[in-house]
């Protein structure tokens, strides 16, 4: 079967960085996609990923290794405006989205 | 520029009612899709369309049918509401393209009672 794993849940503080992690298994791998969801809100995009390596955009950052079925998303400088749900998805053989349940970021003052 | 809109935002149905969530998307994308979010778990695949016309089951199909007959609209039909169908619905969009992003849109809250 195929399964992308994240935390359910991580804590952190306004102004410090904090990395969320995404595992996969998937038949076949064509891309990984993070998106933030704020609650009751529909997802929106951050990033994508198909090469291993890191690709930056501005406080948000994704990294990808492919031999590993690893991803992450590192978040810089939070803003009490990232408390939100980070969802990662892998776009399988098919070409068909594969989304994790999510994490919860909860930022505290 | 609307996005993808989606109606009703909220509903409350009774065992067995049928209803058609509404999805439309002024983006001209040739790509859309129906998914489910339910609390704990990923979104999932309902169906998807590549274009008008075409349509094809995702992960979940079952008790639901949809239609593309424009490029830009593409409804859910829930035939027979079950309580198993209590979820919050998602129309997404996308161009045609590997590194396309999908464009989801507000959501509908069923509930089925």
């Amino acid at each position: 079967g195929q399964n992308i794993d994240q935390p359910t849940e991580m804590t952190a503080t306004e102004g410090a960085i904090v990395q969320i992690n995404c595992t996969y298994q998937t038949s076949g791998f064509n891309g990984l996609f993070w998106y933030q969801q704020h609650a009751g809100e529909a997802p929106t995009f951050l990033s994508y990923n198909v090469l291993d390596g890191l690709e930056e955009k501005g406080r948000f950052s994704s990294f990808l290794s492919r031999s590993k079925g690893y991803s992450y998303l590192l978040l810089k400088e939070l803003q009490m405006k990232d408390s939100a749900s980070y969802l990662c998805a892998v776009r399988d053989r098919n070409y068909q989205l594969i989304w994790g349940a999510g994490t919860k970021l909860i930022i505290k003052p | 520029n609307a996005g993808v809109t989606q109606t009703p935002k909220f509903r409350i149905l009774k065992i067995g009612q049928s209803m058609t969530l509404q999805c439309t998307q002024d983006m001209n994308h040739n790509y859309m899709y129906w998914y489910r979010q339910d609390p704990g778990m990923g979104l999932k695949l309902i169906y998807y369309s590549v274009g008008a016309g075409i349509t094809d089951k995702g992960e979940v199909p079952n008790g639901y049918n949809v239609s593309r007959s424009t490029t830009e609209d593409f409804p859910l039909r829930l035939e027979l509401a079950a309580p198993s169908q209590t979820s919050v619905y998602f129309c997404a969009s996308s161009y045609e393209g590997e590194v396309q992003p999908q464009h989801f849109g507000d959501g509908t809250r069923l509930s089925i009672l």
